[in-house]
């Protein structure tokens, strides 16, 4: 199957700093790529859908200015938590989608901060 | 979005096959049903996905009612490594968005 990845793979950072996410799709192209957040012994929680070359589209109560999106190419989708506090702490995944149909998880990113 | 109903939490013993149901009385005609499990700490893992016919593949089997409102999913020889989170999602039609239910959390003991 297609192989999507993340990088890193986990992070620990103060509050009030911003951090970058990447996600990648390594042997296909993504015109589209999803962002996940899972907090402990929940489900996953869809934030975005990032089309490449266009703005991300936000879900119902996830701050577009927190949580900043950037698609810039058919491989490669960023996410970038800015002010990141204590509640940000998350485990974070992103997928992209290989037409026709099916979408491709990352391993995901754990972030803390402290 | 249709909703999926999944069982909290299911057994199965090592190397027998594990059924795992799901509903979704509410789908639409164009709507697929998709299945992902997510192994602990890993991101989820696609499985298989269907429309109306009954699919199968070298991890599993999907077999759809007629009247599409329930579905399972067939592991035929269940493995300890087989012990995760399995999810049933109907992808929405007009989009490519998948909606997280709670899922199943398949235990596969020796």
């Amino acid at each position: 199957g297609a192989v999507v990845s993340q990088h890193p793979s986990w992070v620990i950072c103060k509050s009030g700093t911003s951090v970058k996410i990447e996600c990648r799709s390594l042997d296909f192209q993504a015109t589209t790529m999803f962002w996940y957040r899972q907090f402990p012994k929940q489900s996953l929680m869809l934030m975005a859908t990032s089309n490449e070359g266009s703005k991300a589209t936000y879900e119902q109560g996830v701050e577009k200015d927190k949580f900043l999106i950037n698609h810039a190419s058919l491989t490669l989708s960023t996410l970038t938590v800015t002010s990141a506090h204590p509640e940000d702490s998350s485990f974070y995944i992103c997928s992209a989608t290989q037409r026709p149909e099916t979408q491709y998880f990352g391993p995901g990113t754990r972030l803390l901060v402290l | 979005d249709a909703k999926t109903t999944q069982p909290p939490s299911m057994d199965c013993a090592e190397g027998r096959a594990a059924n795992l149901p799901c509903n979704h009385s509410t789908i639409s005609g164009n709507e697929y049903v998709y299945w992902y499990r997510q192994i602990h700490s890993q991101g989820p893992q696609y499985i298989i996905h269907g429309l109306k016919n009954n699919e199968t593949n070298e991890m599993a089997s999907l077999i759809i009612t007629e009247d599409r409102k329930s579905s399972t999913l067939i592991l035929p020889h269940a493995t300890l490594r087989d012990t995760a989170v399995y999810y049933c999602i109907v992808r929405v039609a007009s989009t490519d968005k998948l909606i997280f239910g709670t899922g199943t959390r398949l235990q596969v003991f020796p």
